[in-house]
């Protein structure tokens, strides 16, 4: 099966700027989540989707990120206006949905971002 | 607090020693699952091995066991006859609630795992 797939593999933006990453979670994986991994450090989660629905998002800054997931599949994260604190790695991930406790989370390879 | 904590900034084992990486964890919670994961200089996260909070066994997965300790809530990463391309970092995470409830990780900082020849 194909895994996570995420867009761009590499971001250099400048501060103020916007910028956007994109994911394809595994086919019939309910659960999608991004993470955001700083360097050096566990990765930390943004939001959390059931489906189309984000069911944890407290941890995301809402002020300048937002995030949807149309049809409860593709999902993309934004940044608006990035600031130099948001450089770090962007990284999505899925899982199945109910029922199964022991899944793991199968994540994509990540966008490095760099806000300059 | 931190709900999962990893002492060990970096270890280092000669290649076909076997090398235990740390973790303890809380949790107030009966039901919860320990993974642990492996991300080389790469950057992927890979998967290595899972143990639930009920499971009377400690978990194996080829060269990879998990020393599991309740009352201690630690969660040991044992890998067996290191080799080379175990040089890594290495997360452990946590999913607390039964299932239908709370189903991301909670991730520790990492252990940098290094492999001598």
């Amino acid at each position: 099966e194909a895994g996570v797939v995420q867009s761009p593999r590499y971001k250099i933006i400048e501060k103020k700027q916007p910028v956007a990453f994109w994911c394809n979670p595994i086919s019939g994986h309910n659960t999608l989540y991004w993470y955001r991994q700083n360097l050096g450090q566990g990765p930390e989660l943004l939001i959390r989707y059931e489906n189309e629905e984000a069911v944890d998002d407290s941890q995301l800054p809402k002020d300048r990120f937002s995030a949807e997931r149309l049809k409860g599949v593709d999902s993309t994260l934004k940044i608006q206006p990035a600031e130099l604190g948001d450089s770090a790695v962007y990284l999505c991930a899925s899982s199945v949905g109910e029922g199964v406790p022991n899944s793991p989370l199968h994540f994509g390879n990540g966008t490095r971002l760099t806000v300059t | 607090a931190q709900k999962i904590t990893q002492t060990q900034p970096g270890m280092f084992v000669q290649e076909k020693e076997a090398v235990t990486l740390d973790c303890t964890y809380d949790t107030s919670d009966p039901s919860y699952g320990l993974f642990w994961y492996k991300q080389p200089s790469s950057g992927e996260m890979i998967f290595l091995i899972y143990q639930g909070s009920y499971d009377q066994q400690n978990a194996t997965e080829g060269r990879y066991s998990l020393n599991f300790q309740k009352a201690r809530k630690s969660a040991n990463l044992v890998i067996s006859a290191s080799q080379l391309g175990d040089s890594a970092m290495y997360f452990c995470a946590m999913r607390e609630g039964a299932s239908g409830s709370a189903r991301q990780l909670t991730f520790g900082s990492g252990t940098q795992l290094t492999v001598l020849p």
